[in-house]
């Protein structure tokens, strides 16, 4: 069973406006992370924001906000005031704490595309 | 700092040549990983190291040599690849503290053509 899934394939947004990716995810653990990457046609993974499962408040980090509803099991990244360099493959991915279990599982990811 | 560092950029080889990858970080990380990526997909978890010992393999061929000299450096070897073992290799390091909420930082890759 898909533990991270992300239904958006593409998406395509006006410059200046905000955008919502959507990520929902399967475990029974209580303790993990969630996490959003980009990924630029250059490759790098850069790093966005996380949450874990015990935060009461949502993950906040410039223009980034992470609307994690636990009970839903989802976790969307928002995006506030697009930018055309915000383009790029967008991964969600998940840190189950099992012991010895170092394993980011990654969704399928979304491609965002910022319209001027 | 949060630099992962990875050379080269762009490899090109023949499916007789020997190669190596290198990756490097210096924010006190132990623990290094070693993801394949192929076009339009996630990035897929070959190895991980943890305080330079090995710790995950995941199944992945022998043609594949992962190497740890210490915990700043990581390496891997490439012998007798095949076409479709052409992909993006992404390192990527974090803390090793064991929590869920351990952040993995990835290097901007190396870019693999296997001919």
């Amino acid at each position: 069973a898909q533990k991270i899934t992300q239904t958006q394939p593409g998406m395509f947004v006006q410059e200046k406006e905000a955008v919502t990716l959507d990520c929902t995810y399967d475990t029974s653990d209580q303790s993990y992370g969630l996490f959003w990457y980009k990924q630029p046609s250059s490759g790098e993974m850069i790093f966005l924001i996380y949450q874990g499962s015990y935060d009461e408040q949502n993950a906040t980090e410039g223009r980034y906000s992470l609307n994690f509803q636990k009970a839903r099991k989802s976790a969307n990244l928002v995006i506030s005031a697009s930018q055309l360099g915000d383009s790029a493959m967008y991964f969600c991915a998940m840190r189950e704490s099992l012991f010895g279990n170092e394993k980011l599982t990654f969704g399928t990811g979304t491609r965002l595309t910022i319209i001027p | 700092d949060t630099e992962v560092t990875q050379t080269p950029k762009h490899l090109v080889m023949g499916m007789t040549n020997k190669k190596s990858l290198k990756c490097e970080q210096h924010m006190g990380h132990r623990a290094m990983y070693w993801y394949k990526q192929k076009a339009k997909k996630p990035p897929e978890l070959m190895f991980v190291y943890s305080y330079e010992k090995l710790s995950i393999n995941e199944s992945v061929p022998s043609r594949f040599s992962p190497e740890c000299p210490n915990s700043s450096l990581l390496n891997l070897h490439l012998h007798a690849l095949q076409p479709e073992d052409s992909a993006l290799y992404l390192c990527a390091s974090s803390q090793a503290s064991g929590g869920a909420l351990e952040t993995q930082y990835f290097g901007p890759g190396t870019r693999l053509l296997v001919l």
